[in-house]
């Protein structure tokens, strides 16, 4: 599987958007870009991934490049309770889920 | 109602020792897995199974073994814990077995620490 690229913090104030990039510039064309977050002492919980083309639900939206190369996961009015280490794996289709958990990127909400 | 539960939460044990950790999750599932996160917070598959069988088995010592006596349960037996296998253990659950499109569901986690 490909290899991501997370920054290890970033800062948002209450309200805002908070804008969280990956990079992940070996991914192939049959992988898709997962993003999962971990908030204290919980288990991780799914957020949103696609394909090729850019998604939104009801926790976020992700941009992912023409290329492939990059995605951007965006909540867009971050509230305290975002506040957790958010995740951005790739995965291809394959017997049984490995989603494999790098370092991620610890975001903090601030009032 | 908890989608993916598991006990206990801590469990607190000496080297050695043989101990249990239950899963069980009423999503109507059918693929369940193990996930470890240790002391740097990597998490890392351990085992999964689909339909109570074993379809992802990783490098994993022999002292730990799952059992999934039907497809909402799969349990995690360590025989004689080291004080390497204190971690965090993730539970979880999906809908199919194939990764494409599949979400995750995880347990809130056991706390392991073996003295």
């Amino acid at each position: 599987d490909a290899k991501t690229t997370q920054p290890p913090s970033m800062d948002c104030a209450e309200g805002r958007a908070a804008n969280l990039p990956c990079n992940h510039s070996t991914i192939s064309g049959n992988e898709y870009v997962y993003w999962y977050r971990q908030i204290h002492s919980q288990g991780p919980q799914y957020i949103i991934h696609g394909l090729k083309n850019n998604e939104t639900n009801e926790m976020a939206s992700l941009i992912i490049t023409e290329d492939r190369k990059s995605s951007t996961l965006i909540l867009p009015h971050a509230t305290l309770r975002d506040t957790a280490v958010y995740y951005c794996i790739v995965q291809i289709e394959t017997s049984g889920s490995r989603l494999t958990f790098g370092e991620g990127t610890q975001l903090t909400v601030n009032p | 109602d908890t989608a993916v539960s598991q006990t206990p939460k801590y469990l607190v044990t000496q080297m050695g020792n043989d101990k249990s950790i239950k899963c069980e999750q009423n999503l109507g599932h059918d693929t369940m897995y193990w996930y470890k996160q240790d002391s740097k917070k990597f998490l890392k598959i351990m085992f999964s199974y689909n339909n109570k069988e074993l379809i992802i088995n990783e490098t994993v010592p022999n002292r730990f073994s799952p059992k999934s006596p039907d497809k909402a349960h799969l349990n995690l037996h360590i025989n004689s814990l080291e004080l390497g296998d204190s971690a965090v253990y993730f539970c979880a659950s999906s809908q199919g077995a194939k990764a494409t499109n599949e979400k995750l569901f995880f347990g809130s986690g056991t706390q392991l620490s073996v003295l």
